[in-house]
């Protein structure tokens, strides 16, 4: 079945660093993928919505210079948590779909990359 | 926004009762998707219903979907310690097409 991977699957770093996370849908052509955000015991919460070539669409709350996204092709989506701090500790997990006439087929979700700031 | 609660937050119960959780989208959804995540794991997609009224089982697991595309409902017969986790449901927006996660059950199974 359709893959997504995501990487890394977890960062320790230093606050003030810009941590980036890649997001590869392996066997199939995302024109769409999600940005989500989860706390422990928490829900997921979506962040951003990322279309291959255009802009993400930013959740209400999502600082777009905090969290940059980039979509530069169907297979590749990356967000960059820029000059993070330790309130940026999170589980972050990607996902994958498809839009229009595929907008009814799952999401597919990567293995997510644990963050934490020191 | 849309908001999409799940009820009950938690459920314990004792190996071999049954289970439910009940999902509700303050929108109509296109389709509506069911995850079941394990502590430091990632969610893992279990179903998806598309159609209103629609049901679906998987062994021991029956998924449903309301008939106005509004809620929707997982329901675990005999429930076994295998089945522990927390259970999402996540909402495709006809509008936007956005998923929205639901609140999450976590269910417990005491042996």
């Amino acid at each position: 079945g359709a893959v997504v991977s995501q990487h890394p699957s977890r960062v320790i770093c230093k606050s003030g660093t810009s941590v980036k996370i890649e997001c590869r849908s392996l066997d199939f052509q995302a024109t769409t993928m999600f940005w989500y955000r989860q706390f422990p015991k928490q829900s997921l919460m979506l962040m951003a919505t990322s279309n291959e070539g255009s802009k993400a669409t930013y959740e209400q709350g999502v600082e777009k210079d905090k969290f940059l996204i980039n979509h530069a092709s169907l297979t590749l989506s990356t967000l960059t948590v820029t000059s993070a701090h330790p309130e940026d500790s999170s589980f972050y997990i990607c996902s994958a779909a498809g839009t229009g006439a595929f907008s009814n087929q799952p999401q597919h979700f990567g293995d997510g990359t644990r963050l934490s700031i020191l | 926004g849309q908001q999409v609660m799940q009820i009950p937050q938690y459920q314990h119960v004792q190996e071999g009762e049954d289970f439910t959780t009940y999902c509700n989208s303050s929108t109509t959804l296109s389709n509506i998707q069911w995850y079941k995540q394990r502590p430091g794991g990632h969610p893992v997609f279990l179903i998806q219903l598309v159609k209103s009224g629609e049901v679906k089982k998987q062994k021991r697991l029956t998924f449903q979907f309301g008939e106005a595309k509004k809620n929707s409902s997982l329901h675990i017969t005999a429930t076994q310690t295998t089945d522990v986790g927390t259970y999402f449901c996540a909402g495709r927006s006809q509008r936007t097409y956005k998923y929205i996660f639901g609140t999450g059950t976590r269910l417990k199974v005491l042996a």
